[in-house]
Parts: structure tokens; sequence; C-alpha cells
């Protein structure tokens, strides 16, 4: 079965740049898309066709995609953006979604 | 005010049934692919099955494949997931997205299957 596969933590501290990965063998073919989940609330989300930003997101977040990664950058992170993160795209046939394990961001 | 709004979860047994239920609001519901996710206490999200309204493709994980049966009515603007023969593993909170890219969410519903 197809996978995505995140680091499941990153660390930053205030200010400073976070990057998120998420890697698949079928990222070239297929766009990634990005959520944001904080403890006891229902996904968000950040970052569709691996670089759109949807209205009311952040201009600190963005994303790009380069081979078989998509990665999530979040500019002069904020105490608020602790939270999991998670890629989602789809298999090379685009019949079956899949989520990646999630990366639990940690603001110093 | 676009909206998912889940119900219908409970605590049922292993090898019962249970239909879960997403009531859409404020867009065009039979226009939009849409989606069930899961996630289990403490784990990530998993995709669980999509309807494609363009073509009414239907399409499950592996993991509930023959036991689960996603439906829409579109005169209700509604989304449903029939699951049977349900497993401990199938304990999750359920949500219900929209489109391909899940750009809206549900609440969730949270189903728990125990003795």
């Amino acid at each position: 079965s197809y996978e995505l596969t995140q680091p499941p933590s990153v660390s930053v501290s205030p200010g400073q740049t976070a990057r998120i990965t998420c890697s698949g063998d079928a990222l070239p073919r297929q766009y990634g898309y990005w959520y944001q989940q904080k403890p006891g609330q229902a996904p968000v989300l950040v970052m569709y066709k691996d670089s759109e930003r949807p209205s009311g997101i952040p201009e600190r977040f963005s994303g790009s995609s380069s081979g078989t990664t998509v990665t999530l950058t979040i500019s002069g992170v904020q105490a608020e953006d602790e939270a999991d993160y998670y890629c989602q795209s789809a298999d090379n046939s685009a019949s079956y979604r899949v989520f990646g394990g999630g990366t639990k961001l940690t603001v110093l | 005010e676009v909206q998912l709004v889940e119900s219908g979860g409970g605590l049922v047994q292993p090898g019962g049934s249970l239909r879960l239920s997403c009531a859409a609001s404020g867009f065009t519901f039979s226009t939009y692919e849409m989606n069930w996710v899961r996630q289990a206490p403490g784990k990530g999200l998993e995709w669980v099955s999509s309807f494609n309204s363009s073509d009414n493709t239907i399409y499950y994980a592996d993991s509930v494949k023959g036991r689960f049966t996603i439906s829409t009515d579109n005169a209700k603007n509604s989304l449903y997931l029939q699951m049977d023969s349900l497993r401990a593993e199938d304990t999750a909170v359920y949500y219900c997205a929209r489109g391909d890219g899940f750009d809206i969410w549900g609440q969730g519903t949270m189903v728990t299957v125990s003795s």
C-alpha cells in the first residue's frame, strides 16, 4: 500500500523557520495537501495543491514541491503554530487517499 | 456558513453495526466529492472512504473494504457511512470532509467498539 513519510517531530524557537517534509513516490504526479490539528480539534487545511494557501491562513505558511517530496514551511513561527501537521495525497491511480503519519511541531 | 455536522457515533459491540451521518450546509453538496476520515485515540489521521459525485465512483481503504459502505442523499445534503462487522480497531473519531482537498471538516463523531 502507498505511504507518505513525515518526520515524527520538529522543534523550533519562536521567530525561526520550521520546515516539515512529506515524501512519497507518487508526489511528482499527485498534489500534496497539509493540515494543522490542535488537541481536541478537527484538522484545518493550511496548504493545498502543493503551494496554494487557503484564505484565512497566515502568509507565514508556504508550501513547495520537489520530486518525491513536498514541504510545508512556516516562517517566523509563533507559539500558536504548535500543533500536529499532516500531509495528504493520492496514489498513482488517484483512487486511494493517504495521510502521512503526522509531525508534531513544538515551539520551544 | 459552510458547515459539516457528523452524528450517529456511539458504543457498539464487536461484530455490530452503526450508521454515521454527515449533514452539509452552505454549499452545493451534490457537486463535491465527499470523504470519511478517522482518527484512533492518540493516533494519526486515516482516510476511510470517498464518494466522487461527478461519476458516482466510490473508494475504500483496504482496512474497511467489504465492511463499510459510503452513500449520499443529495435531497438531504447528507453523506453516510454504514459500518458493519465492526472491530475493536475501528474505534476512532470519524470525520467527514469536503472535496479532493478535504478543505472543510466536521467536528467528528466518536465510535467505540467494545464489549
